[in-house]
């Protein structure tokens, strides 16, 4: 069954310090990897995107891992702002049809 | 600013009541998804439209259809409301290569009472 789980289902960190979000997926075939920002009651926005053949991209202070072969997906968030506060969610995009499989994201809040 | 236009924001109605969501695509994406959100669930994918024609179906139930026109929006027609349909409704879009992701809207959030 395709499934992408994360963790931590929440966390609440500093303003100011680094914080590492978890994904895992058994999607297969596997297209790309997308993580998206959701801020409450607002549509997601962006992140990154990931193919088989990345390891790394960053985005400014995000930057997000894919190891393909584990199945594993990391976004790193330094130097967290109280604006980091939201919901990130993980996507995998199948290669059948090219269905899009969400987890259920991680709600982070950031402290001041 | 997204590009994906949804309307209305917010809508409230009666159980057994029928609605309809609509959405814009950003300029040029020919595909549109739609996709539920209840209170802390994740992303639900309801449907997709390319170009006018049904591409992808999800957990859509019957009491829920969609269709895409020929200007490319789409309307997102949900019939005989029952509580649990309260969530918000998100539209997505997409362009023909796929490459830049997919562009939500910021969502309908639908209250049936």
């Amino acid at each position: 069954k395709n499934q992408v789980e994360q963790s931590p289902q929440s966390l609440i960190i500093l303003e100011g310090k680094n914080c590492t979000l978890q994904c895992n997926y058994t999607v297969s075939p596997f297209s790309n990897l997308r993580w998206y920002k959701q801020d409450t009651g607002r549509g997601p926005v962006s992140l990154t995107i990931m193919t088989f053949s990345e390891n790394t991209k960053s985005n400014g202070r995000y930057t997000a891992t894919l190891d393909a072969d584990t199945k594993q997906s990391s976004l790193h968030i330094t130097a967290s702002q109280l604006s980091d506060s939201a919901s990130y969610i993980c996507v995998v995009k199948g290669s059948t049809l090219g269905r899009l499989y969400f987890g259920r994201g991680t709600q982070l809040t950031v402290w001041p | 600013d997204s590009g994906v236009t949804q309307t209305p924001k917010h809508l409230i109605t009666a159980t057994g009541q029928r609605v309809t969501l609509r959405c814009s695509p950003r300029s040029g994406d020919l595909s549109v998804y739609w996709y539920q959100q209840s209170l802390d669930q994740g992303l639900q994918f309801l449907i997709q439209y390319y170009n006018g024609e049904e591409r992808a179906k999800g957990n859509i139930l019957e009491r829920f259809s969609a269709q895409q026109f020929p200007d490319l929006h789409s309307e997102l027609n949900l019939s005989s409301l029952e509580l649990g349909d309260s969530a918000l409704y998100f539209c997505a879009s997409s362009n023909p290569l796929g490459r830049l992701g997919y562009t939500f809207g910021s969502g309908t959030r639908l209250t049936v009472v």
